[in-house]
Formats: C-alpha cells, structure tokens, sequence
C-alpha cells in the first residue's frame, strides 16, 4: 500500500489564490519529499524536508513537517497558471514510496 | 547534463511481444530505480540499484518482468511475454546518496499493450 496519502485528491483555485495539499503518512521517515508532475511528463523535485525540520521555505513554496502526527503539508503561495500539474508527496526511509497525488488546477 | 534519458516516449506492442524500455541515468548518481504509475496504482517501485547491483526487486511483479544494469550510465527493463495489464507508464529516475536534490526522473515511457 502507499505510503503517503495526499488530500485533497483535487484541488481548483483562481490565479493569485494560496494552495494547500496535506499528506500523511503511517511509518518512521529519514526525509519527506514533494515532487510535481505535469500532464504527460516525468516528476520534478520540488522540496526536500528532513525528519529533524520542522519547516522549510523555497520561492513560493513552504512545506511543513509534523513527525508527531506523521503528516507533512505543503503550501503554494500567489499560485499561477503555471502551478497546474498533479502534487506528491514521497516518504523516504530507504527508497521513496509515493502517495496517489493532489491535481491542482489554477485558472486565470 | 540532459538529466535521465528514457527511450522509447511511446511503445505499443501486441500481447505476447518482447518488450524493451531503456534508461540513461545522471553521469555520477549511484542509484538507479524502476517505477511504474498507473491510475488505480499511483507509482509503484519495481526495482532498485546501487552501484549497478540489484538491491531491491521485490516490486517486480512477476517472472516475465527483468532489470538489468551493465554498466553505470545504461539500464533495461524487460517484459517477456507482455500482457494488456503491464500497460502503463515506466519512469527511471536517478539519485546519489545523501542528496538534498531527491530523486531525476526521466520523462517516462508510455507502454500499451493490445
């Protein structure tokens, strides 16, 4: 079974508007990672978070880490067109294991 | 570097067929890992290398499904005989150990079996 499970499964907002994806996740972890898929495409690293942090910034992007509640959230701030893709979350205690993904929609 | 390089994008075969999906990890990343996304599925992890040796293969689904690696910038996944339930699509992705980057993933290759 999956790891880590996204929630919302989907997710539609306007242009401008912040975007929340939650993921949680049932084992010990040494990272949790976020990757970003786009329609047709391989998955983009977006950010890792190591199990001892307990928040970390880059661009617009913020990812929490909850190791006490085994739950991660990432936060995408001003979203854009261009945020449109399908979001995951990937637990690595030695390889990672992937949850199903968030689909973002932002519209214009 | 051009990142991991998968061929073929897109392979459609007849059941029954040998087929043939090809990897080009990241010069100097010392993983090497198989995955397969379908929609009811997500992303599974078929299987893993380190230094070019199999660690891990328990994703595999079955017999008709091998790996190999030969040398470090060249890996094979091999279905024999294909089935319509092996269609999906394969991603190969690289890593080094300890890196903060997680893993390169190729751009997949989108396999139909009819």
């Amino acid at each position: 079974s999956q790891q880590g499970e996204e929630d919302p499964q989907a997710l539609s907002i306007q242009e401008g508007e912040n975007a929340t994806m939650n993921c949680s996740y049932k084992t010990s972890i040494n990272n949790l990672q976020w990757y970003r898929q786009n329609s047709g495409r391989g998955l983009v690293h977006l950010i890792l978070i190591r199990s001892n942090e307990r928040e970390k910034h880059s661009g617009r992007l913020r990812v929490t880490l909850d190791t006490s509640k085994k739950s991660s959230s990432l936060l995408i701030t001003a979203s854009r067109a261009a945020d449109t893709a399908s979001y995951f979350c990937a637990t690595d205690y030695s390889t990672l294991t992937f949850g199903k993904g968030t689909m973002l929609l932002v519209s214009p | 570097d051009a990142g991991v390089i998968q061929s073929p994008r897109h392979e459609v075969t007849e059941m029954g067929q040998e087929v043939t999906l090809r990897c080009k990890p990241i010069s100097g990343h010392d993983y090497l890992f198989w995955y397969r996304q379908t929609m009811m599925r997500g992303l599974e992890l078929l299987i893993y290398f380190n230094n070019n040796v199999p660690i891990d293969d328990s994703g595999m689904p079955e017999d008709r499904f091998s790996a190999k690696m030969p040398n470090a910038s060249f890996s094979t996944l091999k279905i024999q005989p294909s089935e319509p339930r092996d269609s999906a699509v394969y991603f190969c992705a690289s890593s080094s150990i300890g890196t903060a980057h997680g893993y390169t993933f190729g751009s997949g290759t989108r396999l139909t079996v009819v």
